[in-house]
Formats: structure tokens, C-alpha cells, sequence
């Protein structure tokens, strides 16, 4: 069965420190898709990133940036100098791809809750 | 691009009560989704379309919600009867095929309360 774990509930920063969103997911497909999706309060999921169980190229994107590790089953999501605008909640998701019976559904993570005090 | 579209945002009910919410998916996308968010969790799958057909409804308690997407477009989410513990935010959420890969995007959802 596929599973997605974001151990952190709510994580509480001060603007201009780094944070990391951890994210710990459990496919037997060989073929996956890892997402991170962000929830402001307005109620919005807004995506960010898609990747794939072959690429484990780490992605940068301005202050936010992607580790994916295959050998831990993780897909970390790192803000650079938060501001108070990155205040939402985050949610790490996973498909599979859809192909010989596997789900293409999103399975979503609790999610984790980040305040950037300024 | 317009976004997708859902309404009423807000629904109060009592229980036993039916309700419909209404999703009008991005324009060329032919996959529809259907999540229930109940607060403090992620969105869970309730049904997936693909076109007007249905590609995943284990998930959707069947004795009293239902959906359709006759068109291929607009998509209807009822719930009857209503029960308290159905009080979340549903999402609905489009893309442009089936496979995993596909981005989804979502709607602002609707918040319903169920007293």
C-alpha cells in the first residue's frame, strides 16, 4: 500500500531562517511520482513540484529547494530565508504511474503547519 | 487560464439534511477528482473521472454520497443523508489525463458544516 508521513505537525520559525518539511513516503511501484503542494489559509492547494521515482536530481527554485532520496524514501522540502508569506500548510502527495494496475490517485501526508514569525 | 471553479465556499446543513457542491474543471482538462479534507488531514480521493466515466469510487461511501460528470465537464458531489462526521472541505481538482505524472489542480473548495 502506498504511504505518505510528515512526522512534523507544526514547525514555528522566525523570518529569514532556514527550514526543512520532512517527508517520508512507502510505494511498491517502481514507477511513482512525489509532489509537494502548499495550502495557504485561503484553502487553496497550490502545487510546487513534481518529480519522478528516476530523476534524483535535487531542484532549486528560487529559496526553495528539493532533496529526493530514493535509498531513505524521502523527499525533503528546504525554504531559504523564510518570509511570512510562506506561512501555510504543506503537504507532501504521492502517484503512481498509472500503468499495469498501480493507482495514479494522490495519497497525501498530513501535512505540516509552518508559522514564519516576523 | 481560468482556475477551477467550485461552489457554493460555504455550506451549513443539519443532519440527515442532503447537500450538492458544484466543479467546473480548467477548460481541456479531461480528469476529474473529488478529495474530502477533514481538518487536520490531508485530502483523501472520494472519485476520479475521466471524461464522463468513473476511474476510481472505492473510496466513496456509496450509500449516501454520490457523483456525476455527464458532460464530460461540470461535475455535481451530492450527499444524502447528511452526517456530522461529513463536515470538511471538498476539493475538486482537474488535469489533463490519468497518468501519475499529471499536475492536478485545485479549486478553492467548499467548507461544509454539518449540524
Amino acid at each position: 500500500a502506498q504511504k505518505v508521513t510528515q512526522a512534523q505537525t507544526e514547525i514555528s520559525v522566525v523570518e529569514k531562517e532556514d527550514v526543512t518539511l520532512d517527508c517520508v513516503y512507502e510505494t511498491r511501484d517502481t514507477t511513482y511520482y512525489l509532489f509537494w503542494y502548499k495550502q495557504p489559509p485561503s484553502g487553496e492547494l497550490v502545487f510546487l513540484i513534481r518529480r519522478n521515482s528516476f530523476d534524483e536530481q535535487n531542484e532549486i527554485s528560487g529559496r526553495y529547494s528539493w532533496n529526493f532520496q530514493k535509498s531513505t524514501s524521502s523527499f525533503n522540502f528546504t525554504i531559504t530565508a523564510s518570509q511570512v508569506v510562506d506561512s501555510a500548510v504543506y503537504f507532501c502527495a504521492l502517484s503512481g504511474g498509472g500503468y499495469g494496475g498501480a493507482t495514479n490517485k494522490l495519497i497525501f501526508g498530513t501535512g505540516t503547519l509552518l508559522a514564519v514569525q516576523p | 487560464e481560468a482556475g477551477v471553479a467550485q461552489s457554493p465556499r460555504y455550506k451549513i446543513i443539519e443532519k440527515r439534511q442532503s447537500v450538492a457542491f458544484w466543479c467546473n474543471p480548467i477548460s481541456g482538462h479531461a480528469t476529474l477528482y473529488w478529495y474530502q479534507q477533514i481538518l487536520g488531514q490531508g485530502p483523501k480521493l472520494l472519485i476520479q473521472f475521466q471524461n464522463n466515466g468513473v476511474v476510481d469510487d472505492s473510496q466513496l461511501p456509496k450509500d449516501r454520497f454520490s457523483a456525476e460528470r455527464l458532460k464530460g465537464v461540470d461535475s455535481t458531489l451530492k450527499i444524502q443523508p447528511a452526517k456530522l462526521e461529513d463536515s470538511a472541505v471538498y476539493l475538486c481538482a482537474s488535469s489533463r489525463g490519468t497518468g501519475g505524472y499529471n499536475e492536478q489542480f485545485f479549486g478553492p473548495g467548499t467548507r461544509l458544516t454539518v449540524l
